[in-house]
């Protein structure tokens, strides 16, 4: 059982189409990172959250905290094939997890022109 | 600046056979860690260290060994091994941040197929 629970888990979309990825937990983390990950390469993180309710933009992509710091979400406006990669959200939280990070399985998004 | 190097990245081997993965890294992160990857799975921790000397079991330590002499490196070897350990591994480091582990940097990936 994941202790990060990652929805969709593939998403095949249209360029210029918007998507929304969730990840869920029951357990509170003093912050989540979301990482993304192409073909052949380690992951990169992207952004890392750790306000409750804390909402950040990086270009196309709007990342939200939930208010309990249980949960986020990763929206993509007009999605582009660059998009296209492997989407891991992760959970932080030295109190409770001692020094790990504990991964989603991940999102697959492809994006076709 | 390299970040994380990992080698080899490709590696085939026979049941049983033992090898070694290298990594280093020259961020001066205290805390490393090894990963590996399995469709479906998302990554899972094998070992990890907060620094020289220290070393500490993940969710799957099962048929794998590692140390920590210096800050830079953290070697992970598999002792037999055995098909089920066919993936992807990857090493990361970190320097905390936000009160726990902070962002990962991640080597390239190692992929293994045992046969």
């Amino acid at each position: 059982t994941q202790l990060l629970e990652q929805s969709p888990q593939f998403l095949s979309i249209q360029e210029g189409e918007n998507l929304t990825v969730y990840c869920n937990s029951s357990s509170v983390f003093s912050s989540l990172q979301w990482y993304r990950q192409e073909p052949g390469e380690g992951p990169v993180l992207l952004v890392t959250v750790v306000t409750g309710g804390e909402v950040k933009k990086l270009k196309r992509l709007t990342f939200q905290f939930g208010d309990a710091r249980k949960d986020s979400s990763l929206h993509i406006t007009a999605a582009q094939p660059g998009d296209t990669g492997l989407y891991l959200c992760a959970g932080d939280g030295k109190e409770e997890y001692g020094n790990k990070l504990v991964f989603g399985a991940g999102t697959i998004l492809r994006v076709k022109s | 600046n390299a970040g994380v190097t990992q080698t080899p990245k490709f590696q085939v081997l026979k049941t049983g056979q033992s090898m070694t993965l290298q990594c280093a890294q020259d961020m001066n992160h205290e805390y490393m860690s090894w990963y590996r990857q399995d469709p479906g799975m998302g990554l899972r921790l094998i070992h990890y260290s907060v620094g020289a000397g220290i070393t500490d079991q993940g969710e799957v330590p099962n048929g794998y060994n590692v140390s920590r002499s210096t800050t830079e490196d953290f070697p992970l070897r598999l002792l037999s091994a055995a098909p089920s350990q066919t993936s992807v591994y990857f090493c990361a480091s970190s320097r905390p941040g936000h009160g726990g582990i902070g962002e990962l940097f991640f080597g390239e990936g190692s992929r293994l197929t045992v046969l």
